[in-house]
């Protein structure tokens, strides 16, 4: 079974600065995706940020990139000129490319701060 | 609606009573997702619908938990007989289903549950 491992509980970042989340995953599976939701206090999850493992070329989304790496199994987002509103829990997720498997797996998430 | 909607928002109840908690998914979406998230913890799956096919149970945590989705559209988890570790965020989630490369699932608020 797949496992997501997010190493950092909790991040903290001054306001404008960068900041990088870290999550690396298990899979014996050489076709899947990746994604970074986030969770305000509103407790609604949002999708931030995915990459399909087939593209080397590394997702963007505005002030959120990752950094795949994908021998090492490792899913880094980077959130750059961090801002107030980025303060929330931030999941990664991994779900399989293989057919009858659309589930979801999460990690425990990290908790990010902005201070201002 | 637009969104994900899910009812009630906060449930308390008593130890041994059973609860429903429903989702209304996003018109169109086949797809749909129940996950259960504890308190410091990540996203626990529960169960996936997907159109007309059989349900993936295989996260229910026991035979307390039953889900079903009427007419491809609203969903009820109950969980009966509760126990105080039942306490937890109850989050719905549907999608467009299986289409390739998608994966993004659309969160509802969820609704927060408390056995005492």
């Amino acid at each position: 079974a797949q496992t997501v491992t997010q190493s950092q509980p909790e991040m903290s970042v001054q306001e404008a600065e960068t900041v990088t989340l870290s999550c690396t995953y298990d899979t014996s599976e050489s076709d899947y995706y990746l994604f970074w939701y986030k969770q305000p206090p509103s407790r609604q999850m949002i999708l931030v940020i995915r990459q399909e493992a087939y593209k080397q070329q590394n997702a963007t989304e505005n002030r959120f990139s990752v950094n795949f790496q994908k021998a090492a199994k490792s899913f880094s987002l980077k959130i750059s000129d961090s801002q107030l509103g980025d303060a929330a829990m931030y999941f990664c997720a991994y779900r399989s490319a293989q057919g009858g498997s659309e589930k979801l797996v999460f990690g425990k998430g990290t908790k990010l701060t902005v201070n201002p | 609606g637009a969104g994900v909607s899910q009812s009630p928002s906060n449930k308390v109840t008593e130890k041994g009573k059973d609860v429903e908690l429903r989702c209304d998914p996003i018109s169109g979406h086949t797809a749909l997702y129940w996950y259960r998230q504890s308190l410091g913890q990540g996203l626990e799956f529960l169960i996936y619908f997907q159109g007309n096919s059989a349900p993936d149970k295989s996260g229910l945590p026991s035979d307390r938990f039953s889900a079903e989705r009427t007419g491809g559209s609203v969903s009820t988890l109950t969980i009966q007989r509760t126990q105080q570790e039942d306490s937890a965020v109850y989050l719905c989630a549907s999608s467009v289903g299986t289409v390739p490369g998608t994966g993004e699932l659309f969160f509802g608020e969820g609704s927060r549950l408390t056995v005492l």
